[in-house]
């Protein structure tokens, strides 16, 4: 049970380069999300998909664009990449459901350097 | 404005003591605390979790304390051990960008504990 895959898990682009990061998740969940971190700011969400067919912006969305390709795949796209969108970028993945016991489960992260 | 606020930024706790970790939140609409462990090179991964109309949670080594009064809760590693070094984010569930069938977590800034032989 892979859980959330996340590809590539590293990469480095030149300002102005587009690239699409690609999550996947296995466990059958409705919620998806791409989160940015950077040291000192923790996890700040960028754009979340409740369910398949539907996304929304979060806490910092501007420069990206996101994909969600079916059920089990939510891609984040930078159209022109910037030195400011260098970060640690994590997919996660939640059931939707009001239960007490259903956390968010991450990714290993995808680790993006822009020149 | 930040909705989540988490305080030491870095701690360093000898191996046998307790570490102590504090967060703060504005939103009364929060409806559920995670605390996760992040590893380097790794995701975060849930740890353990309180709801607010619980005062206190353990789980082996670790508890958490919820002072709903007073809008704060706290992560308390017992006898910690240099496998515990990791850095430490809490999270609430709710805010602003909840919105129907999803459960948005708000994020700490973290702590990195480093836990010394």
């Amino acid at each position: 049970n892979a859980g959330v895959t996340q590809t590539p898990k590293f990469q480095v682009l030149k300002t102005g380069q587009s690239m699409t990061l690609q999550c996947a998740q296995d466990m059958n969940h409705n919620s998806m999300y791409w989160y940015r971190q950077d040291p000192g700011m923790g996890l700040r969400l960028i754009y979340y998909s409740a369910s398949e067919g539907t996304t929304d912006k979060g806490e910092v969305p501007n420069g990206y664009n996101v994909s969600r390709l079916n059920k089990r795949e939510f891609s984040l796209r930078l159209e022109s990449a910037a030195p400011s969108q260098t970060s640690v970028y994590f997919c996660a993945s939640s059931p939707r459901d009001s239960s007490f016991n259903q956390p968010q489960h991450f990714g290993d992260g995808t680790r993006l350097s822009i020149l | 404005q930040q909705q989540v606020k988490q305080s030491p930024q870095s701690l360093i706790v000898q191996k046998g003591g307790i570490s102590i970790i504090n967060c703060a939140y504005e939103n009364t609409a929060f409806d559920y605390f995670p605390w996760y462990q992040q590893f380097p090179g790794k995701g975060p991964a849930l740890l353990i979790a309180i709801r607010p109309d619980v005062s206190e949670k353990k789980v082996g080594r670790f508890t958490i304390s919820f002072n709903k009064s007073a809008k704060q809760f706290s992560l308390h590693i017992m006898d910690s051990q240099p496998g515990d070094s990791a850095t430490y984010f809490c999270a609430a569930r709710g805010g602003p960008y909840s919105g129907a069938g999803s459960y948005q977590l708000t994020f700490g800034k973290g702590t990195k504990l480093s836990v010394i032989p």
